[in-house]
């Protein structure tokens, strides 16, 4: 059974600051997604990683993904006040099924 | 970016009652739609697979008959939440996939407080 552990799940930081969210996962998968949910709403997409050392940057954030190490990682920039949500990773359970097992998700507070 | 509606967003309804929830992909046709259930402040857990023009695949430990679906087309598939009860009051989420190897579209969310 596929496992998604994601840490730490609650992160407080300050505005400029730097900080990276770890996404670990059980066993064998090359699809791996970030998604960000507000607070009341739906998810919204982030970031597709398709294959071994795939890297995508969008803004302040930017994602990777090792599949040898079962491990991608969200790393946040600068951060600003606008990056709070709660972050998902989620990963394809059985290679191209397309269901999703999700991470716990982290709650993102940037303080100004 | 593709885009699925979800409908309605929020409804409160008595208990032993039945609630719909739509959801639609809207520029794109799917084959297959996937039903999420989110507790507050938790993670999201699939509950079934919704395949047009079949039956759905439900997840373990998720009661067929209180949470019927239904995909009577490529855009279009249902959920309805029979006998409502307390404990089902959730966040429930619709997602579909425009392609292969594109990431999952979610709809907005369905808020349903069952009282």
């Amino acid at each position: 059974e596929l496992k998604v552990e994601q840490n730490p799940l609650f992160l407080s930081m300050q505005e400029g600051k730097n900080y990276t969210i770890y996404c670990n996962y059980s066993t064998t998968s090359d699809r791996l997604y970030w998604y960000r949910q507000d607070p009341g709403k739906s998810l919204e997409s982030l970031f597709v990683l398709l294959s071994n050392g795939a890297v995508k940057q969008e803004g302040r954030l930017m994602a990777s993904l090792d599949t040898k190490a079962r491990l991608s990682t969200l790393h946040i920039t600068a951060a600003v006040h606008d990056l709070s949500a709660t972050y998902f990773c989620a990963v394809d359970s059985q290679g191209g099924s397309e269901k999703l097992v999700f991470g716990k998700g982290t709650k993102l507070t940037v303080n100004p | 970016g593709a885009v699925v509606s979800q409908h309605p967003s929020r409804v409160i309804c008595k208990s032993g009652t039945s609630v719909k929830i739509e959801c639609r992909s809207l520029d794109f046709q799917a084959t297959t739609m996937f039903w999420y259930r989110q507790f507050p402040k938790k993670s999201l857990m699939l509950m079934a697979t919704s395949n047009e023009g079949s039956k759905a695949t439900y997840e373990q430990g998720v009661e067929k008959d209180k949470f019927l679906i239904n995909h009577a087309s490529l855009t279009l598939s249902t959920l309805t939440v029979t006998s409502a009860h307390p404990e089902d009051s959730s966040f429930y989420i619709c997602s579909a996939y425009p392609g292969p190897r594109t990431e999952a579209f979610f709809g907005q969310g369905t808020r349903l407080t069952v009282v």
